[in-house]
Parts: C-alpha cells; structure tokens; sequence
C-alpha cells in the first residue's frame, strides 16, 4: 500500500541547518514535493524533485533522493525562526492519477 | 491577484446540520481537489475533480459531496452524516490533470461541529 512517514517534530538553533527526513513505500512514485505549512494556513509548495533525480538545490534548500531506500530529505541551511512551520513530504504516485500522498508532517521550531 | 479562496475562515455548525464550504479559484486550473487534516495527521483526499460536471471519490469521501458545475467553483458539503466533521479542510487546484503539475493550496477553512 501507499504509505508516507515523517517524523513528527524537530527543534534546531538559529543558524544551524535542519534535516527533515521522508521514507515512503511505493517504488513506483513520479514526484516528491516538500509543501511548508505555517499556523492556521493552507499549505505553501517549497520544492519538488522528480523520481529520476538524486539531488536537487534551491537557494538555501536542499532536497535528497535516495530511491533504493525510498528515502527523501530535505535540507534547509542556515535556519530562521520564519522557517518554523510544519513540513510534509509528498509523493505522486503516477501519471494517471492527480492523487497525493501526505506524510504526517514534521513540525520545525526555530529557537533564538 | 490569482489565487485559491475559502470562505469563511471560520465555519461553526451544530451536529445535525449540514454545511456547505466554498471553494473559488481564479487560476483558470482544471482540477479541484478538497482534503481534511486533523492534528497530528497529514492531509487526507476526500473528493478531487479533474474537469468540470466530473468528481472523484478520494480516501474519506463517505459523509461528504461535492458538485463542479464551474471551472472556478468545487464546493465541499459535510452532512450530518459525516460522523467526526470537525477538522481544518483544505482546498487545492492544480493547472492540468496528472503529470507532474503542483498543487496550488487556499488558506483553508475550519469547522467547528458541536
């Protein structure tokens, strides 16, 4: 079956780098994507990467695809409190169907 | 300004009632999708439409109905048969349907049903 998990929450200091981690279960998964999703909001798409692509870097964002270990993460360099917000990885199965998978999110605190 | 819009905010019902959510895009996107998260949870697809007067059931549709009479326009109605309606509902529209399109999110609606 389809299943996406995240681990649920993640405290880092201002500055450093965070890792948010994703495993998922079915290989045959086309896009990943990382939406950002702040209090009382919809949710914000930050990245995606393709199922063919190992790696994928947008300014301070970093997506890494491992699709052996179904393994998907996301890196954020250099950390701000504006960064605290809930993360869900996401996966699209196949192209015939416009059916996302979340994960359960992972709630990033930025602390001083 | 394009975008995704819900209304209200803020939805407060008494068990029984049915409650119909609104969900607008200006994006001119084909498919509307409406999703429930409940803390704690990721998101859940309770009906998705690919194309106007067509919908799909999702994971939770049961308790749940929706209509696309305009491409704009993918209303979500709880009824008072949806056993556990409080949750925060998201909308979402994506420009075609499949490929590798992202999803474009509204800001969301909260229901409270007492």
């Amino acid at each position: 079956g389809e299943d996406v998990e995240q681990s649920l929450f993640l405290s880092v200091r201002e500055g450093d780098s965070s890792v948010i981690n994703c495993t998922y279960t079915d290989s045959s998964s086309t896009y990943l994507y990382w939406y950002k999703q702040e209090p009382g909001a919809g949710l914000q798409l930050l990245t995606y990467i393709f199922s063919n692509m190992d790696m994928k870097q947008d300014q301070r964002l970093t997506v890494l695809l491992n699709k052996k270990d179904k393994h998907l993460s996301l890196r954020i360099a250099d950390t701000q409190t504006g960064d605290s917000a809930i993360y869900f990885c996401a996966e699209k199965v196949t192209y015939n169907t416009d059916k996302l998978i979340f994960g359960t999110g992972t709630r990033l605190q930025v602390f001083p | 300004d394009g975008g995704i819009t819900q209304s209200p905010k803020y939805l407060f019902r008494k068990e029984g009632q049915n409650v119909t959510l609104s969900c607008e895009q200006n994006l001119n996107h084909d498919a509307m999708y409406w999703y429930r998260q409940d803390p704690g949870q990721g998101l859940r697809l309770i009906y998705y439409s690919q194309i106007v007067n067509d919908f799909q059931k999702g994971d939770i549709a049961e308790g749940y109905s929706v209509s696309r009479e305009k491409k704009e326009s993918f209303p979500l109605t709880v009824t008072s048969a949806q056993k556990n309606p409080t949750a925060f509902y998201l909308c979402a529209s994506s420009p075609i349907a499949g490929a590798g399109y992202e999803q474009y999110f509204g800001p969301g609606t909260r229901l409270t049903v007492t």
